[in-house]
């Protein structure tokens, strides 16, 4: 059973639109992460949490942003979604002495 | 900020033979060495981790040493199945705070 989700598993959606990955966790956990997954398999950083109210860009640059305002979610919005998105979405969550748990990611794709 | 560079990329062994992937980081500031399964369509899970006070950590057919005056560490899986067949990422970071992972090994177990 999972204690991190993401929704939806896949979306293919058109240039210009306006969408929202979520990511809840029951893990009670304050620092959650959005990460992007290039086709190469690479980890990137774009977007981290350590608590409500508080977001922080991550090492790659993105055109996304997050909130924070509950514990448990930390949704990704991209305002205009362009081709260049194409990519699966993956949220983690940690909490103290452990490692990071997954989500099983959101592939995006804009035609 | 860390750096960690994985190698290899690719690592192909026939089925009840030995892999080994290979870690360097930067910071010698960094505690907390994780590694990572990705299965396809799935997110990274966390298979072992070790922490700087400890030289080496197993786990059944896994294994993970460090040495933290070179700053590298190095993941064994002894007896390969089909299903270790994966993209397995290393990573590292200070205090349990974000993570710098590798750029993922593809891992392919013959039969």
């Amino acid at each position: 059973e999972a204690d991190i989700y993401q929704t939806p598993r896949y979306l293919v959606i058109g240039t210009g639109k306006k969408i929202t990955l979520e990511c809840s966790q029951t893990m009670g956990h304050d620092k959650m992460y959005w990460y992007q997954q290039d086709p190469g398999m690479e980890l990137h950083l774009i977007h981290y949490s350590y608590g409500v109210n508080s977001t922080e860009k991550g090492d790659l640059s993105s055109e996304s942003t997050v909130s924070r305002i509950r514990t448990e979610h930390f949704p990704l919005t991209l305002e205009s979604a362009r081709p260049s998105h194409t990519s699966q979405y993956l949220c983690a969550t940690t909490g103290v002495g452990s490692g990071y748990t997954f989500g099983s990611g959101t592939r995006l794709t804009v035609v | 900020g860390e750096n960690v560079e994985q190698h290899p990329s690719t690592l192909s062994v026939q089925e009840g033979d030995s892999a080994v992937i290979k870690c360097t980081y930067s910071d010698s500031a960094s505690n907390y060495f994780p590694w990572y399964k990705q299965e396809l369509g799935k997110g990274p899970q966390l298979i072992i981790d070790i922490r700087s006070n400890v030289g080496e950590k197993k786990d059944q057919r896994i294994a993970v040493t460090l040495n933290k005056t070179a700053k590298h560490f190095s993941l064994h899986i002894t007896e390969t199945q089909p299903e270790d067949s994966a993209v397995y990422f290393c990573a590292a970071s200070m205090r349990d705070y974000k993570l710098s992972f590798g750029a993922g090994t593809t891992v392919t177990v013959r039969a």
